[in-house]
């Protein structure tokens, strides 16, 4: 499988704590993509990050890319309970290809 | 304002019948997408197309078809449903395949 696969794949953080996601792919990209979903929702394009970035930031989003060990990581900082969701590591290409995602859920 | 739409959002079908999802997106989007969602497998491409005319196969293809005959649409059509197909429908579109707006999804039962 060509899917990226996300680490943990379950995650429940407190509001206010930090929350990270892993990524991992096994190969080569042009970028890598993160997406949210809420329940029974479509999905939303978070934050792309170029094979040639290092690193991005997007309000309280900030992604990492690490080529050479093919893996990227997702932090989102002071979580809220609006972030309660799955978050998928997409590669991206000729077409999108998804991992199986991190289901983060957030407490009040 | 620009949107993707699905429709139905709910169906229910039999075994053997030809079912069509349709999809439909004001952005003047060449490339369409359409996914399946399954507990434990994520989103898996079934069908894209870049453009009209143009249509592509993906991953899990086998049992589908789709056909583009303008910018805006893009049905996807169950050519003799099975209950292995029951699952969540996600029509997605964008100029690139960088960023893909996603429509709310067909949730499909095949009884």
């Amino acid at each position: 499988s060509q899917q990226g696969e996300e680490d943990p794949q379950a995650l429940s953080i407190q509001e206010g704590e930090n929350a990270t996601m892993n990524c991992s792919y096994k190969t080569s990209i042009n970028n890598l993509q993160w997406y949210r979903q809420n329940s029974g929702r479509g999905l939303v394009h978070l934050i792309l990050i170029r094979s040639n970035e290092r690193e991005k930031h997007s309000g309280r989003l900030r992604v990492t890319l690490d080529t050479s060990k093919k893996s990227s990581s997702l932090l989102i900082t002071a979580s809220r309970a609006a972030d309660t969701a799955s978050y998928f590591c997409v590669r991206g290409g000729t077409a999108l290809i998804f991992g199986k995602g991190t289901t983060l859920s957030v407490s009040s | 304002d620009a949107e993707i739409t699905q429709s139905p959002r709910h169906k229910i079908t039999e075994t053997g019948r030809q079912v069509t999802l349709a999809c439909h997106q004001t952005w003047n989007h060449n490339n369409m997408f359409w996914y399946r969602q399954d507990l434990g497998h994520g989103l898996r491409l079934i069908h894209y197309s870049y453009g009209v005319q143009d249509t592509n196969k993906g991953e899990v293809s086998d049992g589908y078809s789709v056909s583009r005959s303008n910018t805006e649409d893009l049905p996807l059509t169950l050519e003799s449903a099975a209950s292995s197909q029951t699952s969540v429908y996600f029509c997605a579109s964008g100029f690139s395949t960088d960023t893909q707006y996603f429509g709310p999804g067909t949730r499909l039962t095949v009884l």
